[in-house]
């Protein structure tokens, strides 16, 4: 069963660097799309960004300018580097898998961490 | 690029059927076939429900069902279940090889 592990600070100050990592078990991380996620309290989900395992990684418009994501092949993780944060980065990120199938390797997010409270305040 | 346009609300009773829409753009929905549909609990995460426009994911209820139309794409919900209470959001790649989701529908099971 493939499991995935958000872990990194709970709390950052404005104008520093959110940095978050994803430890994948179960499956080896090779060969799928690697996504990061953010939901604010209350509010819906914002895509981050991801990465292919041995491709360049994307991010959304709105943040690319701020956002770094990694791939750790020989530790089985992923990271998500944010930086410059604002209050308004506040909320629950996410760590998400991209759903193969046919040899295509971007369908959706089929595996899901639980999630990790990252507060921005000084 | 923007969020997608969902229904902030619906809500049905048991053992109705119900369709949360979900409007997007020729940059998004309208070209894509990699549209899909989660659903959240309260204080879990999301979990994936349909994929591919249309495909449900193994172990998925078959009362689960997406199509997509234009711009927009939908997913319906048939026989209605308490257990099917929550939030709903679409996602769709864009021609830019980003995702965007929408902004997320509240079910509520009457």
């Amino acid at each position: 069963q493939v499991q995935l592990q958000e872990s990194g600070p709970g709390l950052v100050k404005p104008s520093e660097t959110l940095s978050l990592t994803c430890t994948v078990s179960g499956d080896p991380i090779n060969n799928y799309y690697w996504n990061w996620i953010r939901q604010p309290a209350g509010g819906g989900l914002e895509w981050i960004g991801r990465m292919f395992t041995s491709g360049s990684p994307e991010s959304s418009p709105s943040l690319k300018s701020r956002v770094t994501i990694s791939v750790d092949t020989s530790k089985n993780l992923f990271s998500l580097i944010l930086s410059s944060v604002t209050a308004a980065d506040t909320g629950v990120y996410y760590c998400a898998r991209g759903l193969r199938e046919n040899d295509d390797y971007d369908w959706g997010s089929d595996y899901w961490g639980q999630g990790t409270l990252v507060t921005v305040s000084s | 690029q923007s969020a997608l346009t969902q229904p902030a609300s619906v809500s049905g009773s048991p053992g109705q059927s119900i369709t949360i829409s979900c409007t997007g753009t020729t940059s998004d929905v309208g070209v894509s076939k990699y549209v899909s549909w989660y659903q959240q609990h309260s204080g879990k995460a999301p979990k994936l429900m349909i994929y591919g426009v249309s495909k449900r994911p193994s172990g998925v209820s078959i009362r689960f069902s997406g199509s997509k139309s234009g711009n927009t794409a939908s997913l319906t919900i048939s026989g209605l279940q308490a257990e099917d209470e929550g939030d709903y959001y679409c996602s769709s790649r864009t021609t830019s090889h980003t995702w965007v989701f929408g902004g997320g529908t509240k079910l509520t099971v009457l």
